[in-house]
């Protein structure tokens, strides 16, 4: 069955970068896009970004451009998300989905919790 | 960007009732629009897509429908398990933008 497992909760310090983490199975990940979510807690959810598995071709919301950076492994089934110059507003619950437009596989969500 | 503007903000229902959910899209986004059901602590679940289409595993009491610009999503008869938060979610031009969500509680 498809799985999507993120990686674990992330304190980071105001300034500082993090890389999450999203390890696929169940299904072929190499022709498969992978999207990514921000939700802050008690709010609604904003997409990041998407990127295609099979060239790592990327799309961004402009408003994350500079902030996420999405990368691929394929040997592994990994979908990566880089975040860098982090302050308070970047405290959320990351999300990736499987897919381009519908979403039916999620990970469980990763809490990053930006705090000096 | 386009705008989905999702109504109520919060509902109260009791079981077996119906319950509409709706949203607003600011300009014509055809049938790019999916509901999702989400509950305190997970992950979002996908209940519709292509504005009426019932995702698979999702209960034949949950339906989609389009007025123009205009969705709904509709509980036919609400379960005890159907209390979350739902939102919709435009996929028709980037970037993709989701309502504000309508929280749902048990009468």
């Amino acid at each position: 069955q498809v799985k999507l497992q993120q990686s674990g909760a992330e304190l980071v310090k105001p300034g500082a970068s993090v890389k999450l983490s999203c390890k696929t199975s169940g299904y072929t990940f190499s022709t498969s896009y992978m999207s990514w979510f921000k939700q802050i807690p008690g709010q609604s959810i904003e997409w990041i970004g998407m990127i295609y598995a099979g060239d790592g071709g990327t799309g961004y919301n402009q408003k994350f451009k500079g902030k996420a950076t999405l990368t691929v492994d394929t040997s592994s089934s990994t979908a990566y998300m880089d975040l860098s110059s982090l302050t308070t507003e970047d405290s959320a619950v990351y999300f990736c989905a499987r897919g381009a437009n519908w979403f039916a596989y999620w990970g469980q969500g990763t809490l990053v919790t930006v705090s000096s | 960007d386009i705008q989905m503007t999702q109504s109520p903000a919060s509902l109260s229902a009791s079981l077996e009732e119906i319950v509409t959910i709706t949203c607003q899209a600011s300009q014509d986004i055809g049938n790019w629009l999916a509901w999702y059901q989400q509950k305190p602590g997970k992950s979002p679940q996908l209940l519709i897509y292509g504005a009426t289409s019932l995702a698979d595993g999702v209960p034949s009491r949950f339906s989609g429908s389009r007025s123009g610009t205009q969705y709904s999503l509709k509980i036919s008869r609400l379960q005890v398990e159907d209390p979350g938060i739902y939102y919709c979610l435009q996929g028709y031009s980037a970037p993709w933008t989701f309502g504000g969500g309508t929280k749902l509680e048990l009468k």
